[in-house]
């Protein structure tokens, strides 16, 4: 069964509009963290954002915060008022429970923001 | 602090060539990860060294070994390369007493 799934395989938004990318996940253990990355055409990963399943509150980064919904099993990703430079691959990740060293990425959604 | 730095960027193999990915981190992070990207399957694991002198198989790693040379150093060894191999490797490293993990810049191989 997939661990972390990313349904939007593309998503469109315009240049200073919200945009939301969903992100579910599937997991027994209690303990366990979330992130998101970015991927630019450059090919660089680069962290965004981490949300602990025991973090009281949604995690912020700037524009980014994470929509973490505990009960659904979702850590969406919102990005605020977008800009041509977010246009990218956004990828989703799953550390489980205490072993801190295996990530799990979900296969991305390719965000283009538009003019 | 140049980060988590891999080199070669890109590299051509033929069927059957080795090859070793080198890796480096000057943040002096204890953890290091090879991954690697198979476009649309998003990144697998392929071994992780929780510390210097220790290396784990991660999900995938069939085809090649590691050696954690010392505290900054991490590297990938292709034994026998297999065009199943090309794909784009990814060198990490993980935030001491924190889950974040920080990536290199990658490899992209090709295996003719």
């Amino acid at each position: 069964a997939q661990k972390i799934t990313q349904t939007q395989p593309g998503m469109f938004v315009q240049e200073k509009e919200a945009v939301t990318l969903d992100c579910t996940y599937d997991t027994s253990d209690p303990s366990y963290g979330l992130f998101w990355y970015k991927q630019p055409s450059s090919g660089e990963m680069i962290f965004l954002i981490y949300q602990g399943s025991y973090d009281q509150q949604n995690a912020t980064e700037g524009r980014y915060s994470l929509n973490f919904q505990k009960a659904r099993k979702s850590a969406n990703l919102v990005i605020s008022a977008s800009q041509l430079g977010d246009s990218a691959m956004y990828f989703c990740a799953m550390r489980e429970g205490g072993d801190t060293d295996k990530l799990i990425f979900g296969t991305g959604t390719r965000l283009q923001v538009f003019p | 602090n140049a980060g988590v730095t891999q080199t070669p960027k890109f590299q051509v193999l033929k069927t059957g060539q080795s090859m070793t990915l080198q890796c480096a981190q000057d943040m002096n992070h204890n953890s290091m990860y090879w991954y690697r990207q198979d476009p649309g399957m998003g990144l697998r694991l392929i071994y992780y060294s929780a510390s210097e002198g220790t290396t784990d198989k991660g999900e995938v790693p069939n085809g090649y070994n590691v050696s954690r040379l010392n505290k900054r150093e991490f590297s990938l060894r292709l034994e026998s390369a297999a065009p199943s191999q090309t794909s784009v490797y990814f060198c990490a490293s993980r935030v001491n007493n924190l889950d974040t993990q920080y990536f290199g810049p990658g490899t992209r191989l090709t295996v003719l």
